[in-house]
């Protein structure tokens, strides 16, 4: 059985730009979401993908969009990045059945630096 | 104020030492609690996970839930110099909400050999 793996490991970007990231869910899985993780702080919800719709959405600007395909990999555009937005960013993985049993399982993350 | 506060640490304890991990929480609707361990640079790996209020056991973990107090716990029993990571609780609302998962800040643990 494979794990979720994220694509690239670090990025370095300058801020204005644009960044895509990249998530392959866990064999069986058909739910991804996706965190942010300040240096010392809890991951914090951006949204999630069920079946390929959006399923949910925390507190973050439309400059933070996402995309399921078929497959049930991931992406995460970020528009017009922030310094703020240096962060890891965690893909989680989970299969949208019984929620009693739903667990989410991570990746090993994606390390942003915008300068 | 948060939905979901815990104690930032960090915490150094010796080798076999009891260590206990505390998250309090504002939110009711929460239902599902869990706790994830993650290492340096890494993503957060799952430890425990439980469902409303009681004991959970697995090894040497025990996780904890009193919903009556708002309140979550996670001990370590014989720890060891690997259990040494940023330790993250986490929980989870009812059916018919989006799965999301709200976290604490984590408490940074370091076990002394």
């Amino acid at each position: 059985e494979t794990g979720v793996t994220q694509s690239p490991t670090h990025l370095i970007k300058t801020r204005g730009q644009q960044v895509t990231l990249r998530c392959s869910s866990q064999s069986g899985h058909n739910t991804v979401s996706w965190y942010q993780q300040a240096l010392g702080q809890g991951p914090q919800f951006i949204f999630q993908y069920y079946r390929e719709e959006e399923n949910g959405r925390g507190n973050f600007p439309p400059r933070f969009s996402g995309l399921q395909f078929p497959n049930y990999s991931s992406e995460l555009n970020v528009n017009a990045l922030e310094l703020d937005d240096s962060a890891l960013y965690l893909c989680a993985s989970s299969y949208g059945g019984d929620i009693s049993t739903d667990t989410q399982y991570f990746g090993p993350g994606t390390r942003l630096t915008v300068l | 104020q948060k939905e979901v506060e815990q104690d930032p640490g960090p915490l150094s304890v010796p080798e076999g030492a009891i260590v206990s991990l505390n998250c309090t929480y504002s939110n009711s609707a929460f239902q599902y609690f869990m706790w994830y361990r993650q290492y340096s640079r890494k993503g957060p790996e799952l430890l425990m996970y439980t469902y409303s209020s009681g004991n959970k056991e697995d090894g040497r973990f025990t996780a904890q839930v009193d919903k009556s107090s708002k309140y979550i716990s996670l001990f370590i029993r014989d720890s060891q110099p690997s259990d040494s990571a940023t330790y993250l609780c986490a929980m989870r609302g009812t059916p018919g909400s989006a799965r999301q998962l709200t976290f604490g800040s984590g408490t940074q643990l370091t076990v002394l050999p």
